[in-house]
């Protein structure tokens, strides 16, 4: 399995430009999750799916940002209009339930943003 | 104060060392306890995992749980070059939520 696919690997835009940073999960798994990372907070959970459907998009820092998942491939996290406090190493990772308790999240490379 | 609290360093030691890393955390209702490892500019990895207090070894890992006390430990015997890493520790509860709560990360660095 080619692991936790994320789209671009960098990106680097001007503030109030939109940005969409895109996820394909592990085949099969039915959770994915959407974190940013940076020095001052480290990683935070954003939102995460379940079976397509949010189920907790608490960390969601505001109206600015939006996730979707279409289908059990594919997932965008969108940002309009994006702001220089938006910098950070964006992680997408996906997981299994076989256990409720014990699943294992796998990551992907994650998108470094610079907005400017 | 933050549900979890970890140092973030930086700690260097001598390649051969024994690394005590540690997380603190104030909420009672969690019950499966995760180290994760990061390298430079890579995604977090799940480097042990364990349920509930106790120890789990694996290799020259050890992780230990004190529920009593709320903190967490991952032990790294015989430290090579190749675990210079960031270690986050990470948490959750057993309400079937699949949130994980992570440390803030451990910047480490073995030095040969």
């Amino acid at each position: 399995d080619a692991g936790v696919i994320q789209s671009p690997r960098h990106e680097v835009t001007e503030m109030g430009q939109e940005v969409t940073l895109r996820c394909k999960p592990i085949s099969g798994h039915d959770y994915l999750f959407w974190y940013r990372q940076t020095m001052m907070r480290g990683l935070e959970l954003l939102i995460y799916f379940n079976n397509n459907v949010p189920i907790d998009d608490s960390g969601m820092p505001e109206d600015r940002f939006s996730a979707k998942m279409p289908n059990a491939s594919f997932s965008t996290l969108k940002i309009q209009p994006s702001e220089p406090r938006d910098s950070a190493v964006y992680f997408c990772a996906s997981s299994l339930s076989r256990d409720p308790g014990a699943d294992t999240q796998y990551f992907g490379p994650g998108t470094r943003l610079t907005v400017l | 104060q933050k549900e979890v609290e970890q140092d973030p360093g930086p700690l260097s030691v001598p390649e051969g060392a024994i690394v005590s890393l540690n997380c603190t955390y104030s909420n009672s209702a969690f019950q499966y306890f995760m180290w994760y490892r990061q390298y430079s500019r890579k995604g977090p990895e799940l480097l042990m995992y364990t349920y509930s207090s106790g120890n789990k070894e694996d290799g020259r890992f050890t992780a230990q749980v004190d529920k009593s006390s709320k903190y967490i430990s991952l032990f790294i015997r015989d430290s090579q070059p190749s675990d210079s890493a960031t270690y986050l520790c990470a948490m959750k509860s057993n309400f079937g939520n699949e949130k994980l709560t992570f440390g803030t990360g451990t910047r480490l660095t073995i030095i040969p």
